[in-house]
């Protein structure tokens, strides 16, 4: 199975900072990342797909890159309704797993 | 506009058997995979199961293998959980969500979830 690792487990930034998670896989997965937002007891949301797509009605600060084992989802300006828990999902292989979260918190 | 609603979640004995439900709409259900995820208390997500637009592939995560049957029903526009023999860890909020983009899919949209307690 492949384990996903993003970092860090939490992170505090301010309005207007550029802010950037990582998600590493165990193994290679070529370019099937899928990265989530969660707000606080509300069901996840796709923002980006296959690494850097950027998911229609996402807002264009969000970006993702990456490939192979190291990908990475930035925030270029945060805005007040962007702190939440971010998850990245590798598609490569089943069973799909998930990274543990990053909380993005309020400075 | 795409919706899924879950339904059936509630307490229940360890052992014990629970139906969960997710009703769609707003697009052609039978032309998807669909899947359940699940989150347990202030943890992650965890894919769960998925199954084919037709029904004849189901796939599992190794923990519910042989307890847990995911099933849909395309003229109802409906998917379900079926939960065998529960235990504890299988506590948690369960999302049932449409795949999307072919072999490498991911998820989206998810609906608002369903919790499942599993204590005695």
């Amino acid at each position: 199975d492949i384990q996903m690792t993003q970092s860090p487990s939490s992170l505090y930034a301010s309005v207007g900072d550029r802010v950037t998670i990582t998600c590493r896989a165990s193994q290679s997965i070529s370019s099937y990342l899928n990265w989530y937002q969660q707000k606080s007891g509300k069901a996840p949301k796709l923002l980006i797909y296959t690494a850097s797509s950027l998911q229609s009605g996402v807002p264009s600060r969000f970006s993702g890159s990456g490939s192979g084992t190291d990908f990475t989802l930035t925030i270029s300006s945060l805005q007040p309704e962007d702190f939440a828990t971010y998850y990245c999902q590798q598609s490569y292989s089943t069973p799909r797993s998930f990274g543990q979260g990053t909380k993005l918190e309020i400075k | 506009e795409v919706q899924l609603v879950e339904s059936g979640g509630g307490l229940v004995q360890p052992g014990g058997s629970l139906r969960l439900s997710c009703a769609a709409s707003g697009f052609t259900f039978s032309n998807y995979w669909m899947s359940w995820v699940r989150q347990a208390p202030g943890k992650g997500l965890e894919w769960v199961a998925n199954i084919k637009q037709d029904g004849t592939e189901k796939y599992y995560v190794d923990s519910v293998k042989g307890r847990f049957t995911i099933s849909k029903d395309n003229a109802k526009n409906s998917l379900y959980l079926q939960m065998n023999s529960l235990r504890a860890e299988d506590t948690a909020v369960y999302y049932c969500a449409r795949v999307v983009g072919g072999s490498y899919y991911w998820f989206d949209p998810w609906g608002q979830g369903t919790l499942v307690t599993v204590s005695s």
